[in-house]
């Protein structure tokens, strides 16, 4: 069965930096696409970056670009999300989500992690 | 970028009865080569990640009882539950992929009257 478990969720301060993982089981990691999607405190969901299957294109929100780098390593089945110059704003969960090739929408979410950005 | 819409933001509606949330594109998400609508609808329960029950705009995913279905073509779109359970309490996502600025609506507040 497809999992998705996310992690290094956690407090920074404004300005800092983070990295988030997520792991994937139970499909083939290295045929398929990946999201992050955020989710700040009582608010809706914003799509934030997405990486293809073979990591050779990105993509992201415009208030993350420039900030945010997604990367995967196929090998280790795993995806990552390199934060920096952390805004209160960015505060949320994060998911990463499965993109299903056939389906063209996200098929498989993780739990998400939660990231706070404060003083 | 592609603005999502979604109406109501809120609904109450008794058990057994039909629930319906509409969903509107600033822009197309039909693509005309391949006559597919970029438009998937999501349900997210409190604490839990969102999970997909609708793509391609009327393609019900696996394990996703058949009272929830989806219509709507170009830049207007529904997903209706035609027989309210308890379980369906939710906020409803709709979402489009058609650009890679992918997008959802606000969400739709889902309740029991």
């Amino acid at each position: 069965q497809a999992h998705l478990v996310e992690s290094g969720g956690g407090v920074v301060q404004p300005g800092g930096s983070l990295r988030l993982s997520c792991a994937a089981s139970g499909f083939s990691f290295s045929s398929n696409g990946i999201h992050w999607v955020r989710q700040a405190p009582g608010k809706g969901l914003e799509w934030v970056a997405f990486i293809l299957f073979d990591g050779r294109n990105e993509y992201y929100t415009n208030s993350v670009k420039g900030r945010f780098t997604i990367s995967r390593d196929n090998s280790k089945n795993m995806l990552y999300l390199q934060m920096i110059s952390l805004r209160p704003a960015d505060t949320a969960i994060y998911y990463c989500a499965k993109d299903a090739n056939s389906k063209g929408a996200f098929d498989i979410w993780g739990q998400g992690t939660m990231v706070t950005v404060s003083s | 970028d592609i603005v999502m819409t979604q109406s109501p933001d809120s609904l109450a509606v008794s058990l057994g009865e039909r629930a319906t949330i509409n969903c509107k594109s600033s822009q197309s998400v039909l693509y005309i080569s391949n006559n597919k609508n970029y438009l998937a609808w999501y349900q997210q329960k409190p604490g839990q990640p969102p999970k997909l029950l609708i793509y391609w705009a009327s393609t019900r995913e696996s394990g996703v009882p058949d009272r929830f279905s989806g219509s709507g073509s170009g830049t207007d779109f529904t997903l209706t539950i035609s027989s309210l359970q308890a379980e369906d309490v939710a906020v409803y996502y709709c979402q489009q992929y058609y650009t890679t600025t992918y997008s959802f609506g606000q969400g739709t507040k889902l309740e029991i009257k």
